[in-house]
């Protein structure tokens, strides 16, 4: 069961573009939302995180937008580099535990 | 600081044998996490420990084991592999047990099974 679904699966944006990823949860008792982002061969890192409170939340570039009754929440990156071509993975964990339910991934692929 | 280091990079193993992942949480980290990465189920949780108690366990058959020793180092073990267990096995660290401790990853084990 797919209980954190991530869309698209790749996104080609230019560079100085808006790269959004979009991602839905089902689980209400849901309460944390990492992003992370990975480089081939590399393991994760975590990006920015937000919890269900607060609506929006902003680091440098990279900004979450949470919509708390549509259960939905999405990763902006403003100005789009080519160093920021990566995987990108949404998740999401419950009752303050570090058990992350993670997303499918979004292989974000930023043209020069 | 080191980061996490997940030793081996690489290992190929044979169906119906066992393996052992070994995991070095950066220092001062006590809580360490196990997950599985596979191009068909994407990341998937497998275990986490503190101070060596399990506090957490993922929906994995029995032959997915785990442990953390007292300097808070991890090791997980598969026994009689299947190829289904080939991935890649990110371990992360972190210094608490909160989801607000953020996780730190490593950069894995690859682990392919013929």
């Amino acid at each position: 069961q797919q209980q954190v679904k991530q869309s698209p699966q790749s996104l080609i944006v230019q560079k100085g573009g808006i790269s959004i990823i979009n991602c839905a949860y089902e689980n209400t008792a849901f309460d944390y939302f990492p992003w992370y982002q990975q480089f081939p061969g590399k393991g994760p890192a975590l990006l920015i995180a937000i919890r269900p409170d607060v609506s929006e939340k902003k680091e440098g570039r990279f900004t979450i937008s949470f919509n708390k009754s549509a259960k939905q929440f999405s990763l902006h990156i403003m100005d789009s580099q080519p160093g920021d071509s990566a995987t990108y993975f949404c998740a999401a964990s419950k009752g303050g535990f570090q058990k992350l339910v993670f997303g499918t991934g979004t292989r974000l692929l930023v043209s020069p | 600081k080191a980061g996490v280091t997940q030793t081996p990079r690489y290992l190929i193993k044979t169906r119906g044998q066992q393996v052992t992942l070994s995991c070095s949480p950066i220092s001062g980290h006590r809580s360490v996490s196990w997950y599985q990465q596979t191009p068909g189920q994407g990341l998937q949780f497998l275990f986490e420990y503190f101070s060596e108690t399990q506090r957490n366990k993922g929906n994995f058959p029995g032959r997915f084991s785990g442990r953390q020793f007292s300097n808070s180092r991890s090791e997980m073990n598969v026994s009689t592999l299947e190829l289904g267990d080939s991935a890649l096995y990110l371990c992360a660290s972190s210094l608490g047990t909160s989801a607000d401790s953020p996780l730190h990853f490593g950069n894995g084990t690859r682990l392919t099974v013929t």
